[in-house]
């Protein structure tokens, strides 16, 4: 067990639709990174926060959006969902902003029908 | 452009044998490195990581890699490996100009025979 917990584990919706991920990081970690992996993409970075900040973006797509709040928990928001949009989503969280092991939740599986 | 290569998609191994498994990257900034294995309908669980110092790093489960800046690899060793350690294992590579989020490799698929 990572100490990162992500919910809910599955997810299964239709296409135009939005869903919330989320995400608690590990006990005194401030930043939290968000994850996609797919079988054609592999584990792809979409966003990280540190401290309630957005401090990174990889290639995450403009109807996902994030955010984190005060009590350090993470939402990642997906809406107008499309059948390719399904994959498992991580999230992991880190000590800092900078070089540090990063610690993944057990995911959750999105599906998009 | 940065990348994390990952050679061999499936590897098979016979349980007791030794393993190797492959990772090459291309940075521009001294990279961070990790290695992380993922079983069947699991999270990743961190087995090591190189930022400094030592290029021989030590991580969980018996698993070791080496850092060779001079062949831009990190390469996963295990010197028996049990059926236990079926999985998929991911290379990734983390650097400042980044902001230190993980670029990972497509993964290996290590299978275990008996």
């Amino acid at each position: 067990d990572s100490g990162v917990t992500q919910t809910p584990k599955h997810l299964i919706t239709a296409t135009g639709q939005r869903v919330t991920l989320r995400c608690s990081p590990r006990s005194g970690d401030l930043s939290v990174y968000w994850y996609q992996q797919s079988l054609d993409q592999g584990l792809q970075f979409l966003i990280q926060y540190y401290n309630g900040e957005e401090r990174a973006k990889g290639n995450i797509l403009e109807r996902f959006s994030a955010q984190q709040f005060p009590d350090l928990h993470s939402e990642l928001n997906l809406s107008s969902l499309e059948l390719g949009d399904s994959a498992l989503y991580f999230c992991a969280s880190s000590v800092g902003a900078g070089a540090a092991e990063q610690f993944f939740g057990p995911g959750t599986r999105l599906t998009v029908l | 452009a940065q990348s994390v290569t990952q050679p061999d998609i499936h590897i098979t191994v016979s349980e007791g044998a030794s393993l190797e498994l492959r990772c090459n990257y291309s940075y521009g900034a001294t990279p961070y490195l990790f290695w992380y294995v993922q079983s069947p309908g699991q999270g990743l669980q961190l087995l090591l990581k190189y930022f400094s110092g030592d290029t021989l790093v030590q991580g969980i489960k018996g698993f070791e890699a080496e850092f060779k800046r001079s062949q831009s690899s990190f390469n996963l060793r295990k010197p028996s490996v049990h059926w236990s350690d079926a999985a998929e294992y991911f290379c990734a590579v983390g650097a400042q100009d980044s902001g230190y989020a993980l670029n990972f490799g497509k993964g290996t698929s290590l299978l275990v025979t008996p």
